[in-house]
């Protein structure tokens, strides 16, 4: 079974400055997609950013990137220019192309941004 | 285009207590997930269905029942509420294509006391 784990439970930034969220998978499956999901207080789930595993360039959203490393099965999140609306959980999820496609996520990391 | 809608948006069970957790989605998307986040924790598999009529258990399923008896609808019940169900659930749903991202109904928050 695919599992994520995210080592960094909370996680602080000065606004407009960079922060990285890490994550961690592990799969056996060589075809796969990676998420990450913003969930502010509302408890709104929102897409940040996907990541094709067959794609080598990293993902890119705005001020959103990934640094995704395959073979070290490691899918970061880099937050540029932090904005006061970036302060939410975090989560990495996992999606097979298999079966059911169910969506692992992993435990989450709390963002804080300070003015 | 409502999305996933999920009621009620709240509630507070009694120990013992039954219910069922509504969920309906507008897009025909064949596959549709049951999720539970205990607080500050990430989302855990609860129930998952591929299709009308076909439903399997997730990471977490004792305690709750699905039913898939449309493509729209896919309800969670709880029999014999426990405090350890205390939680948010969140259905969502998507379509069967590599990489589609999920889409996900605004949660029930659940306080079994």
């Amino acid at each position: 079974a695919q599992t994520v784990t995210q080592s960094q439970p909370e996680m602080s930034v000065q606004e407009a400055e960079t922060v990285t969220l890490s994550c961690t998978y592990d799969t056996s499956e060589s075809d796969y997609y990676l998420f990450w999901y913003k969930q502010p207080p509302s408890r709104q789930m929102i897409l940040v950013i996907r990541q094709e595993a067959y794609k080598q360039q990293n993902a890119t959203e705005n001020r959103f990137s990934v640094n995704f490393q395959k073979a070290a099965k490691s899918f970061s999140l880099k937050i540029s220019d932090s904005q006061l609306g970036d302060a939410a959980m975090y989560f990495c999820a996992y999606r097979g192309i298999q079966g059911a496609q169910k969506l692992v996520f992993g435990q989450g990391t709390r963002l804080t941004i300070n003015p | 285009n409502a999305g996933v809608t999920q009621t009620p948006k709240f509630r507070i069970l009694k120990i013992g207590q039954s219910m069922t957790l509504q969920c309906t989605q507008d897009m025909n998307h064949n596959y549709m997930y049951w999720y539970r986040q205990d607080p500050g924790m990430g989302l855990k598999l609860i129930y998952y269905s591929v299709g009308a009529g076909i439903t399997d258990k997730g990471e977490v399923p004792n305690g709750y029942n699905v039913s898939r008896s449309t493509t729209e609808d896919f309800p969670l019940r709880l029999e014999l509420a426990a405090p350890s169900q205390t939680s948010v659930y969140f259905c969502a749903s998507t379509v069967r294509r590599d990489g589609e991202k999920l889409f996900f109904g605004s949660g029930t928050q659940l306080s079994v006391l």
